[in-house]
Protein backbone atom coordinates (compact mmCIF):
# COMPACT_ATOMS: atom_id res chain seq x y z
CA UNK A 1 0.00 0.00 0.00
CA UNK A 2 1.27 3.64 -0.83
CA UNK A 3 2.54 5.18 2.24
CA UNK A 4 3.65 9.26 2.66
CA UNK A 5 6.47 9.94 1.36
CA UNK A 6 9.09 12.33 2.22
CA UNK A 7 11.94 13.90 0.69
CA UNK A 8 14.79 14.44 1.40
CA UNK A 9 15.43 11.92 4.08
CA UNK A 10 18.12 14.22 5.00
CA UNK A 11 19.50 17.65 4.70
CA UNK A 12 22.26 19.82 5.93
CA UNK A 13 22.12 23.39 5.82
CA UNK A 14 24.12 25.97 6.97
CA UNK A 15 22.58 28.80 9.50
CA UNK A 16 20.70 31.30 7.81
CA UNK A 17 20.22 29.13 4.54
CA UNK A 18 17.10 28.18 3.31
CA UNK A 19 15.97 24.81 3.19
CA UNK A 20 12.55 23.27 0.90
CA UNK A 21 10.97 19.90 2.75
CA UNK A 22 8.58 17.81 0.44
CA UNK A 23 5.74 15.45 1.28
CA UNK A 24 3.29 13.38 -0.59
CA UNK A 25 0.31 12.34 1.04
CA UNK A 26 -1.46 8.67 0.65
CA UNK A 27 -3.87 9.32 -2.33
CA UNK A 28 -7.03 9.84 -1.52
CA UNK A 29 -5.91 11.27 2.06
CA UNK A 30 -7.45 15.17 2.67
CA UNK A 31 -5.16 16.37 5.54
CA UNK A 32 -1.73 16.89 5.26
CA UNK A 33 0.45 17.80 8.79
CA UNK A 34 3.71 19.13 9.72
CA UNK A 35 5.55 18.02 12.89
CA UNK A 36 8.72 18.50 14.05
CA UNK A 37 10.55 16.82 16.78
CA UNK A 38 13.29 18.20 18.33
CA UNK A 39 15.92 15.49 19.75
CA UNK A 40 14.55 13.64 22.84
CA UNK A 41 11.47 15.63 22.52
CA UNK A 42 7.74 14.72 21.81
CA UNK A 43 6.40 15.74 18.04
CA UNK A 44 5.22 18.99 17.86
CA UNK A 45 2.71 20.15 15.93
CA UNK A 46 3.40 22.76 13.16
CA UNK A 47 0.42 23.29 10.32
CA UNK A 48 -2.03 21.50 8.84
CA UNK A 49 -4.08 21.65 5.12
CA UNK A 50 -7.50 20.47 4.50
CA UNK A 51 -8.28 20.21 0.75
CA UNK A 52 -5.29 22.28 -0.22
CA UNK A 53 -6.01 25.20 2.42
CA UNK A 54 -4.54 25.81 5.33
CA UNK A 55 -6.47 24.89 8.40
CA UNK A 56 -4.65 24.80 11.50
CA UNK A 57 -1.40 26.39 12.81
CA UNK A 58 0.52 25.30 16.15
CA UNK A 59 4.20 26.39 17.20
CA UNK A 60 5.35 27.36 13.53
CA UNK A 61 7.88 29.96 13.70
CA UNK A 62 7.72 32.89 11.29
CA UNK A 63 10.90 32.36 9.26
CA UNK A 64 8.50 28.58 8.26
CA UNK A 65 5.96 28.85 5.58
CA UNK A 66 4.33 25.65 4.15
CA UNK A 67 1.68 25.16 1.19
CA UNK A 68 -0.27 22.52 -0.51
CA UNK A 69 -0.45 22.55 -4.07
CA UNK A 70 -3.21 21.24 -6.36
CA UNK A 71 -1.96 17.28 -6.96
CA UNK A 72 -1.92 17.38 -3.02
CA UNK A 73 1.71 17.62 -2.55
CA UNK A 74 3.14 19.66 0.10
CA UNK A 75 5.93 21.79 1.23
CA UNK A 76 7.43 23.18 4.32
CA UNK A 77 9.94 26.08 3.73
CA UNK A 78 12.63 26.88 5.76
CA UNK A 79 14.27 30.71 6.19
CA UNK A 80 17.38 32.05 7.81
CA UNK A 81 17.67 28.77 9.22
CA UNK A 82 18.87 28.70 12.84
CA UNK A 83 20.46 25.99 15.01
CA UNK A 84 17.90 24.94 16.75
CA UNK A 85 15.46 23.90 13.68
CA UNK A 86 17.98 20.99 13.31
CA UNK A 87 15.12 18.25 14.21
CA UNK A 88 13.17 15.21 12.59
CA UNK A 89 10.27 16.80 10.29
CA UNK A 90 7.06 14.46 9.99
CA UNK A 91 4.63 14.79 7.64
CA UNK A 92 1.30 12.86 8.29
CA UNK A 93 -1.78 12.80 6.46
CA UNK A 94 -5.22 11.55 7.19
CA UNK A 95 -8.82 10.74 5.79
CA UNK A 96 -10.78 12.98 7.93
CA UNK A 97 -13.55 10.05 7.48
CA UNK A 98 -11.15 7.90 8.88
CA UNK A 99 -10.45 9.74 11.94
CA UNK A 100 -12.30 6.88 14.48
CA UNK A 101 -10.37 4.41 12.13
CA UNK A 102 -6.79 5.17 13.07
CA UNK A 103 -5.77 8.58 13.33
CA UNK A 104 -3.06 9.26 10.79
CA UNK A 105 -0.08 8.16 8.81
CA UNK A 106 3.12 9.58 8.84
CA UNK A 107 6.28 9.36 6.70
CA UNK A 108 9.48 8.82 7.52
CA UNK A 109 10.61 12.19 8.30
CA UNK A 110 13.42 14.22 7.36
CA UNK A 111 16.00 14.96 9.32
CA UNK A 112 17.37 18.41 9.07
CA UNK A 113 20.95 19.23 10.39
CA UNK A 114 22.00 22.98 10.40
CA UNK A 115 25.54 23.80 11.02
CA UNK B 1 1.76 23.68 28.61
CA UNK B 2 2.00 20.12 27.99
CA UNK B 3 -1.57 18.69 27.91
CA UNK B 4 -0.12 14.85 27.21
CA UNK B 5 2.23 13.60 29.35
CA UNK B 6 4.27 10.72 29.82
CA UNK B 7 5.77 10.25 33.36
CA UNK B 8 7.76 7.33 32.33
CA UNK B 9 10.75 7.96 30.03
CA UNK B 10 11.76 4.73 29.51
CA UNK B 11 11.02 1.22 30.76
CA UNK B 12 12.65 -2.17 30.63
CA UNK B 13 10.39 -5.41 30.93
CA UNK B 14 11.79 -9.00 30.54
CA UNK B 15 10.24 -10.74 27.32
CA UNK B 16 6.79 -12.59 27.69
CA UNK B 17 5.91 -10.32 30.72
CA UNK B 18 3.25 -7.40 30.77
CA UNK B 19 4.59 -3.68 29.36
CA UNK B 20 2.42 -0.96 30.76
CA UNK B 21 2.91 2.24 29.27
CA UNK B 22 0.90 4.98 31.21
CA UNK B 23 -0.34 8.69 29.86
CA UNK B 24 -2.20 11.25 31.61
CA UNK B 25 -3.88 13.93 29.59
CA UNK B 26 -5.12 17.95 31.04
CA UNK B 27 -7.97 18.85 28.33
CA UNK B 28 -11.18 17.30 28.73
CA UNK B 29 -12.19 18.19 25.37
CA UNK B 30 -10.03 15.44 23.94
CA UNK B 31 -12.00 12.56 22.91
CA UNK B 32 -10.23 10.57 20.47
CA UNK B 33 -6.30 8.84 21.50
CA UNK B 34 -3.70 7.08 20.09
CA UNK B 35 -1.07 4.89 20.52
CA UNK B 36 2.44 5.09 18.22
CA UNK B 37 5.02 3.26 17.85
CA UNK B 38 8.29 4.42 16.58
CA UNK B 39 11.86 2.61 15.48
CA UNK B 40 14.85 5.00 15.26
CA UNK B 41 15.09 6.86 11.87
CA UNK B 42 11.43 5.78 11.35
CA UNK B 43 8.13 7.83 11.26
CA UNK B 44 5.63 6.56 14.39
CA UNK B 45 3.39 4.15 13.40
CA UNK B 46 0.01 4.06 14.55
CA UNK B 47 -0.59 1.29 16.94
CA UNK B 48 -3.97 1.56 18.56
CA UNK B 49 -6.90 3.47 19.23
CA UNK B 50 -9.67 4.31 21.92
CA UNK B 51 -12.33 6.91 21.95
CA UNK B 52 -14.09 8.27 24.72
CA UNK B 53 -17.14 6.17 24.22
CA UNK B 54 -15.10 3.59 25.15
CA UNK B 55 -12.73 2.18 28.18
CA UNK B 56 -11.00 -0.11 26.88
CA UNK B 57 -9.85 -1.61 22.97
CA UNK B 58 -7.83 -4.61 22.32
CA UNK B 59 -6.40 -5.62 19.38
CA UNK B 60 -4.00 -8.57 19.32
CA UNK B 61 -1.37 -8.41 21.95
CA UNK B 62 -2.12 -4.49 22.66
CA UNK B 63 -5.08 -3.38 24.74
CA UNK B 64 -5.57 0.04 25.47
CA UNK B 65 -7.82 1.26 29.16
CA UNK B 66 -8.79 4.84 29.22
CA UNK B 67 -10.34 6.22 32.61
CA UNK B 68 -11.90 9.42 31.67
CA UNK B 69 -12.59 10.61 35.71
CA UNK B 70 -9.02 10.51 35.57
CA UNK B 71 -7.72 11.41 32.42
CA UNK B 72 -5.50 8.43 32.46
CA UNK B 73 -4.57 5.92 29.65
CA UNK B 74 -2.58 3.21 29.41
CA UNK B 75 -1.20 0.29 27.23
CA UNK B 76 -0.65 -2.96 27.64
CA UNK B 77 1.32 -5.05 26.06
CA UNK B 78 1.22 -8.58 26.93
CA UNK B 79 3.43 -10.71 26.30
CA UNK B 80 5.87 -8.09 25.48
CA UNK B 81 9.02 -8.95 23.19
CA UNK B 82 11.70 -8.17 21.52
CA UNK B 83 10.42 -6.64 19.06
CA UNK B 84 8.61 -4.47 20.82
CA UNK B 85 11.37 -2.41 22.09
CA UNK B 86 10.90 0.76 20.90
CA UNK B 87 9.33 4.34 21.70
CA UNK B 88 5.88 4.99 22.25
CA UNK B 89 4.06 7.96 22.35
CA UNK B 90 0.20 8.60 23.17
CA UNK B 91 -1.51 11.38 21.56
CA UNK B 92 -4.54 12.76 21.86
CA UNK B 93 -7.36 14.70 19.98
CA UNK B 94 -10.79 16.97 20.20
CA UNK B 95 -13.13 16.20 17.91
CA UNK B 96 -13.34 19.63 16.43
CA UNK B 97 -11.10 21.77 13.93
CA UNK B 98 -8.93 19.56 11.87
CA UNK B 99 -7.97 16.84 14.51
CA UNK B 100 -4.38 17.79 15.55
CA UNK B 101 -3.34 15.28 17.53
CA UNK B 102 -1.01 16.71 20.72
CA UNK B 103 1.30 13.79 21.56
CA UNK B 104 3.01 12.98 24.68
CA UNK B 105 6.93 13.13 25.21
CA UNK B 106 7.20 9.77 24.78
CA UNK B 107 8.16 6.75 26.80
CA UNK B 108 11.75 4.33 25.45
CA UNK B 109 10.47 0.42 26.14
CA UNK B 110 13.12 -2.30 25.85
CA UNK B 111 12.43 -5.84 26.13
CA UNK B 112 15.06 -7.64 27.54
CA UNK B 113 15.35 -11.22 26.10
Amino acid sequence: AAGVIQSPRHLIKEKRETATLKCYPIPRHDTVYWYQQGPGQDPQFLISFYEKMQSDKGSIPDRFSAQQFSDYHSELNMSSLELGDSALYFCASSRTEDRVVGGYTFGSGTRLTVV
Amino acid sequence: DQQVKQNSPSLSVQEGRISILNCDYTNSMFDYFLWYKKYPAEGPTFLISISSIKDKNEDGRFTVFLNKSAKHLSLHIVPSQPGDSAVYFCAASENSGTYKYIFGTGTRLKVLA
